[in-house]
């Protein structure tokens, strides 16, 4: 099974609101991303948690907050967003050792529209 | 920074006929080669990958080439079906992030009945 779940499918906030996006594997993967995709645009990585751990911000705005509670679950609080920040977020997971690159597996994403 | 190219930005075929997609990356050190379909309001599917150790894989209708000293890769789709029309997405990892995938443009496939 390579399935990744998030949820919720659509979420419309305003920009004073407060929300989070979630994200569950159960394929045992150790690294879990988020990455932001705009229309007619490639995915683009936001942050990676591996064991835990945070192991790239890319430079992210901190109105978008990363959390892994543990190695099944990943979200993203949102607070404070902006009208450019909507977009599709999307989840990912893979395995992950040291000198090697493995698959990612992609959620069906969660279409964020900022109001 | 890994540079990812990928050509054409959009393809139609009619049903049946081949289709290839090309890209092309700067970082003679990458190892890994990925293509993701991605089909409207979906996330990216992987659909096939290929490792430096090797020059060709295929997956029943779907290949991928790779030549590493020309620095490029391939997804070769043969007898197109009107399902596989998407965006296909090839990527290759940053030589500068662990894990981290840089993506090519996309390359959005119609195929017509």
């Amino acid at each position: 099974d390579t399935e990744v779940t998030q949820t919720p499918k659509h979420l419309v906030m305003g920009m004073t609101n407060k929300k989070s996006l979630k994200c569950e594997q159960h394929m045992g993967h150790r690294a879990m991303y988020w990455y932001k995709q705009k229309a007619k645009k490639p995915p683009e990585l936001m942050f990676v948690y591996s064991y835990e751990k945070l192991s790239i911000n890319e430079s992210v705005p901190s109105r978008f907050s990363p959390e892994c509670p543990n190695s099944s679950l990943l979200n993203l609080h949102l607070h404070a967003l902006q009208p450019e920040d909507s977009a599709l977020y999307l989840c990912a997971s893979s395995q992950v050792a040291s000198g090697s690159f493995y698959e990612q597996y992609f959620g069906p994403g969660t279409r964020l529209t900022v109001t | 920074g890994e540079n990812v190219e990928q050509h054409p930005s959009t393809l139609s075929v009619q049903e049946g006929d081949s289709a290839v997609i090309k890209c092309t990356y700067s970082d003679s050190a990458s190892n890994y080669f990925p293509w993701y379909k991605q089909e409207l309001g979906k996330g990216p599917q992987l659909i096939i990958d290929i490792r430096s150790n090797v020059g060709e894989k295929k997956d029943q209708r779907i290949a991928v080439t790779l030549n590493k000293t020309a620095k490029h890769f391939s997804l070769h789709i043969t007898e197109t079906q009107p399902e596989d029309s998407a965006v296909y997405f090839c990527a290759v990892p940053s030589s500068t992030g662990f894990q981290k995938l840089v993506f090519g443009t996309g390359t959005r496939l119609l195929v017509s009945p």
